[in-house]
């Protein structure tokens, strides 16, 4: 069965102090791993697909990274609106999407 | 831009009703999605559907029914609404195997049932 790990569950940062949250997996053959922003709300965001170890994608102070057990997001010199729950979820080989549970990450002026 | 759009974003009920929550997407997306989500309890799958007037029990369908008459359209019935049910209730969109952003999620509907 497919397996989504996130951690930590809550990480509370000063504004610009970076940071990162990981995601760990268990699939059987990776279709890609997505990474989700929720605010407070809200429906998820999409923010990166990767697809093989050793990919990165970038989008202003967010940078997430793969290798072949675990994603990493880091938040670098976060503002207090990176404030938000983020979501990391893999396609089982039926394309449902499993979810992690979260990260609340809260950052503060 | 493209949409799934969920047709309110807070409800109140009474214990006993019929409740109705509709979702609607024009991205012509084969694959459609019911979550509900709550916290420390994350995204927890309530129905799926493949395509019109398909249906398949997620891991959480017990009070839950869903309709599928048209493509665009994914409608979440909860036959005798509980307090239990108070939740947020998510839909979403994809396409057949996935795509390159996974799903494409609606505001959400905050149902409180009283």
């Amino acid at each position: 069965e497919d397996q989504v790990t996130q951690s930590p569950e809550a990480l509370r940062l000063q504004e610009g102090e970076s940071s990162s949250l990981n995601c760990s997996y268990t699939v059987s053959g990776l279709r890609g791993l997505f990474w989700y922003r929720q605010d407070p709300g809200k429906g998820p965001e999409f923010l990166f697909t990767l697809y093989s170890a050793g990919e990165e994608k970038e989008k202003e102070r967010l940078k997430a990274t793969l290798t072949k057990k675990e994603s990493f997001l880091h938040i670098t010199a976060p503002k207090p609106e990176d404030s938000a729950t983020y979501l990391c979820a893999v396609p089982s080989n039926d394309y449902k999407l499993s979810f992690g549970a979260g990260t609340t990450v809260t950052v503060r002026a | 831009d493209v949409k799934v759009t969920q047709s309110s974003r807070y409800l109140v009920k009474r214990t006993g009703e019929k409740v109705f929550l509709e979702c609607v997407q024009d991205m012509d997306h084969e694959n459609m999605f019911w979550y509900r989500q709550d916290p420390g309890l994350g995204l927890r799958l309530i129905y799926f559907s493949y395509d019109v007037k398909m249906k398949e029990k997620g891991d959480i369908p017990e009070g839950y029914s869903v309709s599928r008459e048209k493509k665009e359209r994914f409608s979440l019935i909860l036959e005798s609404a509980s307090t239990n049910q108070t939740s947020m209730y998510l839909c979403a969109s994809s396409s057949p195997t996935g795509g390159h952003r996974g799903y494409t999620f609606g505001s959400g509907t905050r149902l409180t049932v009283v």
